[in-house]
């Protein structure tokens, strides 16, 4: 149980395109869905915290207007990253809870690569 | 607000041998779950352990297991007869009740054969 499955897997596309990632709870309710940011060899990276239903809430320091969360099912959330440049290559991982209290299950990650 | 230390950038050990990966954490909460978790090369993030801490004994999952030190704000992870299939980087995560999860910086652990 408790699988949360994201996709696409890698990504590679031009400067100046946008890219969205989706992250679905495959067999439970998310109320609580987390993305994150990593780069090789360090640790994860908070980005956002978003709830079904209600808008995402950022960390200090990521752009919202860059990064469009949106958290619009109990199964779905989704990562936009609009007019990616080259700096904006990571991997990023989406995590998700049914309960606040429980282990946060992740998600395999998007390797995202900008021309 | 919670932090989460791992001084051991780089760790490794021979196989079927034991290892300690440190971590110390600092909280003001007196509820809160502490996670060991493990990212293999394919980067997918494996809880490993689970420690709740109102609970003063150490959590055992296998040949993984945990030396809680409320105290001391210490939580390592032992892993005993390891495996080649153990080599990963390993995050130590602190979670405030109800709050997100904070990891450590990460600890490689390389396995030799």
């Amino acid at each position: 149980g408790a699988v949360v499955s994201q996709h696409p897997s890698r990504v590679i596309c031009k400067s100046g395109t946008s890219v969205k990632i989706e992250c679905r709870s495959l067999d439970f309710q998310a109320t609580t869905m987390f993305w994150y940011r990593q780069f090789p060899k360090k640790s994860l990276m908070l980005m956002a915290t978003s709830n079904e239903g209600s808008k995402a809430t950022y960390e200090q320091g990521v752009e919202k207007d860059k990064f469009l969360i949106n958290h619009a099912s109990l199964t779905l959330s989704t990562l936009t990253v609009t007019s990616a440049h080259p700096e904006d290559s990571s991997f990023y991982i989406c995590s998700a809870v049914d309960r606040i209290d429980q282990p946060q299950h992740f998600g395999d990650g998007t390797r995202l690569s900008i021309l | 607000a919670q932090t989460v230390t791992q001084s051991q950038p780089e760790m490794s050990v021979q196989e079927a041998e034991t290892v300690t990966l440190s971590c110390t954490y600092d909280t003001s909460e007196s509820n809160y779950y502490l996670f060991w978790y493990k990212q293999p090369p394919s980067r997918q993030m494996i809880l490993v352990i689970r420690q709740e801490a109102y609970k003063q004994q150490n959590a055992t999952e296998n040949r993984f297991s945990v030396n809680f030190q409320k105290a001391a704000k210490s939580f390592s992870l032992k892993i005993s007869d390891s495996q080649l299939g153990d080599t990963a980087m390993y995050f130590c995560a602190s979670m405030e009740y109800g709050n997100k999860l904070v990891f450590g910086a990460g600890t490689i652990l390389r396995v030799k054969s």
